[in-house]
C-alpha cells in the first residue's frame, strides 16, 4: 500500500484541463514531486517543489498543493500527455521516500 | 550528456543474490544524492533506497531493510544495491535515479533505463 493515495485513472478531452490528485499526511509537510511515464520507458519528472518544471518541460504542466493534497494540473492537454502520472514526496518523518499508486490518463 | 546506466540485473532463484550497477556520466556525481526505485510489472514506483552524495546518509524502505544494501564509489561515478535473499516479489525493473532535494522535497530529475530483475526457481 501507497502513504500516498491517487484515483487510478482520468480521462480528459484533447486541448481541455485535468487535474490530478495526490493525498496523504505527508503532503501537509513536504511537497510532492510528479513524474510522466510512457509504457516501455522510464519516468520523467514534471514537477517538482513547490510548482517548478525542469528544464524541457512544458508551461501546460503545473502543481499546488492545499492541505493534504497535492494537485498536477494539465491546461491544454494534448495527445503526447495520454501516460501515467505519480506523484512523491517525503513521508512523515522526512528521512524516507513515498510514491502513490499512479494515475492512469487517457485523452479522447 | 547527464546519463545513469544500470547493469545487473537477470534471473536469479529464489534465496539467492545479485548486485545492481548504475554508471553516471556528464555531472559531478558525487554532489548528488541517488536512489534505488523498482517497479513491479503492472505496478506504481517503490522507492528502495537513497544515499547522500558523500555516503553518509542512507535510508531504506521497509521491503529493503536488512535484505538491500545501497552504496556508492564515487571515484568510480558508480552506484550498487546489493540483494540478498531475494524473493519472486523482488522480480521488477530496477532504476537509478538521481535526486534533486531540499528540506522540502525529494525529487528524482535523472533516471536510468532500468535493469530487470526476475527471481523465479
Amino acid at each position: 500500500s501507497s502513504d500516498l493515495t491517487q484515483d487510478p485513472a482520468v480521462s480528459v478531452a484533447l486541448g481541455q484541463t485535468v487535474r490530478i490528485t495526490c493525498q496523504g499526511d505527508s503532503l501537509r509537510s513536504y511537497y510532492a514531486s510528479w513524474f510522466q511515464q510512457k509504457p516501455g520507458q522510464a519516468p520523467l519528472l514534471v514537477i517538482y517543489g513547490k510548482n517548478a518544471r525542469p528544464s524541457g518541460i512544458p508551461d501546460r504542466f503545473s502543481g499546488s498543493t492545499s492541505g493534504n493534497t497535492a494537485s498536477l494540473t494539465i491546461t491544454g492537454v494534448q495527445a503526447e500527455d495520454e501516460a501515467a502520472y505519480l506523484c512523491n514526496s517525503r513521508d512523515s518523518s522526512g528521512n524516507l521516500v513515498v510514491f502513490g499508486g499512479g494515475t492512469k490518463l487517457t485523452v479522447l | 550528456q547527464v546519463q545513469l546506466v544500470e547493469s545487473g540485473g537477470g534471473l536469479v532463484k529464489p534465496g539467492g543474490s545479485l548486485r545492481l550497477s548504475c554508471a553516471a556520466s556528464g555531472f559531478n556525481f558525487g554532489d548528488f544524492y541517488v536512489s534505488w526505485v523498482r517497479q513491479a510489472p503492472g505496478k506504481g514506483l517503490e522507492w528502495l533506497a537513497y544515499i547522500s552524495g558523500g555516503g553518509t546518509t542512507i535510508y531504506y524502505a521497509d521491503s529493503a531493510k536488512g535484505r538491500f544494501t545501497i552504496s556508492r564509489d564515487n571515484a568510480q561515478m558508480s552506484l550498487y544495491l546489493e540483494m540478498n535473499f531475494l524473493r519472486a516479489d523482488d522480480s521488477a525493473i530496477y532504476y537509478c535515479a538521481r535526486s534533486t532535494t531540499s528540506y522540502y522535497y525529494y525529487a528524482m530529475d535523472v533516471w536510468g533505463q532500468g535493469t530487470t530483475v526476475t527471481v523465479s526457481s
